[in-house]
């Protein structure tokens, strides 16, 4: 299992780019690394997922470590909507559908 | 498209009950899965399910039954409910790689 290790908080001032650091030093090589967020008390909302490469959609970067012991979701400008906590998430149990959540970091964006 | 549906919102229960915390989802996902979250806490998975039929044990499930009938639903079941289960609750579904969808959430108080 891919235990994650993410710092509890971080701040970020409105317009620059926010950049989240997680660990995931037992991550095997068949494992995605998958990064959510949740705003206030609202279901989780799915971000971005990566296996080896970086990548990237509308809403985030995700850089991969060549060793694949670490990544950094980037929000390139961030905004005050985008305070909230962050996840990034390992498998469980041999499957990449059955994910497990640490406590994550709690994102808070300052105008 | 619905997404992931769960009713109700908010419940409260005395302590003994039993009660259905119905979820749907409308995307032909084959997984799906029941989380709960506690104040300050990620989340934790309670059950899980691989397709209709197919049913597994997440990291918390004692206390909780769950089944599979159809692709469409995953109903979790609370036997006789304890005050150690006022939590909130989140169905997710996913079709495959591409990350999970959250349901709104059920926000279950137990007296």
């Amino acid at each position: 299992d891919a235990k994650t290790t993410q710092p509890p908080s971080m701040d970020c001032a409105e317009g620059r780019a926010a950049n989240l650091p997680c660990n995931h030093s037992t991550i095997s090589g068949n494992e995605y690394v998958y990064w959510y967020r949740q705003i206030h008390s609202q279901g989780p909302q799915y971000i971005i997922h990566g296996l080896k490469n970086n990548e990237t959609n509308e809403m985030a970067s995700l850089i991969i470590t060549e060793d694949r012991k670490s990544s950094t979701l980037i929000l390139p400008h961030a905004t005050l909507r985008d305070t909230a906590v962050y996840y990034c998430t390992g498998k469980s149990g041999g499957s990449n559908y059955k994910l497990t959540f640490g406590k994550g970091t709690l994102l808070t964006v300052n105008p | 498209n619905a997404g992931v549906t769960q009713t109700p919102k908010f419940q409260v229960l005395k302590t003994g009950q039993s009660m259905t915390l119905q979820c749907a989802q409308d995307m032909n996902h084959e997984y799906m899965s029941w989380y709960r979250q506690d104040p300050g806490m990620g989340l934790r998975l309670i059950h899980y399910s691989v397709g209709a039929g197919i049913t597994d044990q997440g990291e918390v499930p004692n206390g909780y039954n769950v089944s599979r009938s159809t692709t469409e639903d995953f109903p979790l079941r609370l036997l006789s409910a304890a005050p150690s289960q006022t939590s909130v609750y989140f169905c997710a579904s996913t079709g495959g790689i591409g990350g999970y969808t959250f349901g709104s959430g059920t926000r279950l108080t137990v007296v």
